[in-house]
């Protein structure tokens, strides 16, 4: 089974720039999630969607984030204006509906710097 | 206070030591608890889940949950050098879809 699908795998881009990350989540899986890592931050959740509708966006640090699902299979998370201090690892994860002991499984991550 | 608490180490053992590894969380109506590793420069992966208080065991991992004391840990036996990586706790809440991260303990695993 393919896992969740994330692109691009790493970018580079300048102070000001738009950037753009997609995640294709596990088929089948209710739930996408949107995760930043940093080493002073650790892994951080900036978002989740249930059935791509966003449940609890209280993570997003601020008006330059934004995050869609369009459909069960494809999500955006965007930053505009990008600034330096937002390179970071973005990872992507995808679960499905359950109770305990349901569990999250990550996409590879992609790994920003802004410059 | 953030809601899952480990120290990050790092934590440096013998190979074929025992690696423990610690977790506390604050938010007492936590569910599943889980113990994911991330080798330096890829995604966490899952190594196991515990919810029953007690010790759960798969293969030379064990995991160990105290929700009076709000402790989770994990056991690493027979440590290889393979093992080293940072070990992220996770918990999640009452409605078991958000899920809430450690920063993660470095474990060196020396030969």
């Amino acid at each position: 089974d393919a896992g969740v699908i994330q692109s691009p795998r790493h970018e580079v881009t300048e102070m000001g720039q738009e950037v753009t990350l997609r995640c294709k989540p596990i088929s089948g899986h209710d739930y996408l999630f949107w995760y930043r890592q940093t080493m002073m931050r650790g892994l951080e959740l900036l978002i989740y969607f249930n059935n791509n509708v966003p449940i609890d966006d209280s993570g997003m640090p601020e008006d330059r984030f934004s995050a869609k699902m369009p459909n069960a299979s494809f999500s955006t998370l965007k930053i505009q204006p990008s600034e330096p201090r937002d390179s970071a690892v973005y990872f992507c994860a995808s679960s499905s509906a359950g109770g305990i002991g349901n569990t999250i499984y990550f996409g590879e991550g992609s790994w920003l710097t802004v410059v | 206070q953030k809601e899952v608490e480990q120290n990050s180490g790092p934590l440096s053992v013998p190979e074929g030591a025992i690696a423990s590894l610690n977790c506390t969380y604050s938010d007492r109506g936590s569910q599943s608890f889980f113990w994911y590793r991330q080798y330096s420069g890829k995604s966490p992966e899952l190594i196991m889940f515990i919810y029953s208080n007690g010790d759960k065991e798969d293969g030379r991992f064990t995991a160990q949950l105290n929700k009076a004391s709000q402790y989770v840990s994990l056991l690493i036996r027979d440590s290889q050098p393979s093992d080293s990586a940072t070990y992220l706790c996770a918990v999640n809440g009452n409605n078991f879809n958000k899920f809430y991260f450690g920063s993660g303990t470095k474990l060196n695993v020396k030969p």
